[in-house]
């Protein structure tokens, strides 16, 4: 069935520096892929998405790009703050478009 | 801006209790969710619904029902509460499109089942 798997936390990093979350799907056809935020104490926010093959998508210094190849769909930014503290949800829509599959959330927290 | 609003952030009941979980938005969004939200588990989702008086099953919907009478307000229902269910309750709307349009979600109810 449909499904998402995201890298494992918690993640820390320093300011500053460089930021990967892995996320690979598995889905039948061109599901739509999304990336959500949780800050502490709130509900998700989508942070990015795309909806078709190499299109990227970007909010906030994110970036994501939709792999078909490789079935991916790796969060990055080039330089995290401390405000980016936050679990990342990694989630697809299949091509019927009927519910969201999310991944397990991977926490970050950036260290100043 | 979308509005989802949960009706506790906080919410402790006794086991074999009945529970409401009540969350309304101010969109007028046909989609409605509810999951749950454990550690290393990730979202699961308990039920939707399309439009008012409609629910759909979602992957764990055992020991929950749900009730849209109204196409702003979508309540989970425990029926018999149970130490299991203790856990971060999730509401969320979209419009009818969930392709085109995010979900938006509440912040949250933690529910405690003692």
């Amino acid at each position: 069935g449909d499904s998402v798997t995201q890298m494992e936390g918690p993640v820390t990093l320093s300011e500053e520096a460089c930021l990967t979350i892995n996320c690979t799907y598995t889905a039948t056809g061109y599901p739509s892929l999304f990336w959500y935020v949780q800050y502490p104490g709130e509900g998700l926010q989508l942070l990015l998405k795309a909806t078709k093959a190499d299109d990227k998508g970007s909010n906030k210094g994110f970036e994501a790009t939709y792999r078909k190849e490789t079935t991916s769909f790796h969060l990055e930014k080039g330089s995290v703050q401390v405000s980016d503290s936050a679990v990342y949800f990694c989630a697809l829509i299949p091509p019927s478009g009927n519910q969201f599959y999310f991944g397990t959330g991977t926490s970050l927290t950036v260290i100043p | 801006d979308v509005k989802v609003t949960q009706s506790s952030r906080y919410l402790v009941k006794r086991t074999g209790e009945k529970v409401f979980l009540e969350c309304v938005q101010d969109m007028d969004h046909e989609n409605m969710f509810w999951y749950r939200q454990d550690p290393g588990l990730g979202l699961r989702l308990i039920y939707f619904s399309y439009d008012v008086k409609m629910k759909e099953k979602g992957d764990i919907p055992e020991g929950y029902s749900v009730s849209r009478e109204k196409k702003e307000r979508f309540s989970l229902i425990l029926e018999s509460a149970s130490t299991n269910q203790t856990s971060m309750y999730l509401c969320a709307s979209s419009l009818g499109n969930l392709v085109t349009g995010p979900q938006h979600f509440g912040d949250g109810t933690r529910l405690s089942i003692l």
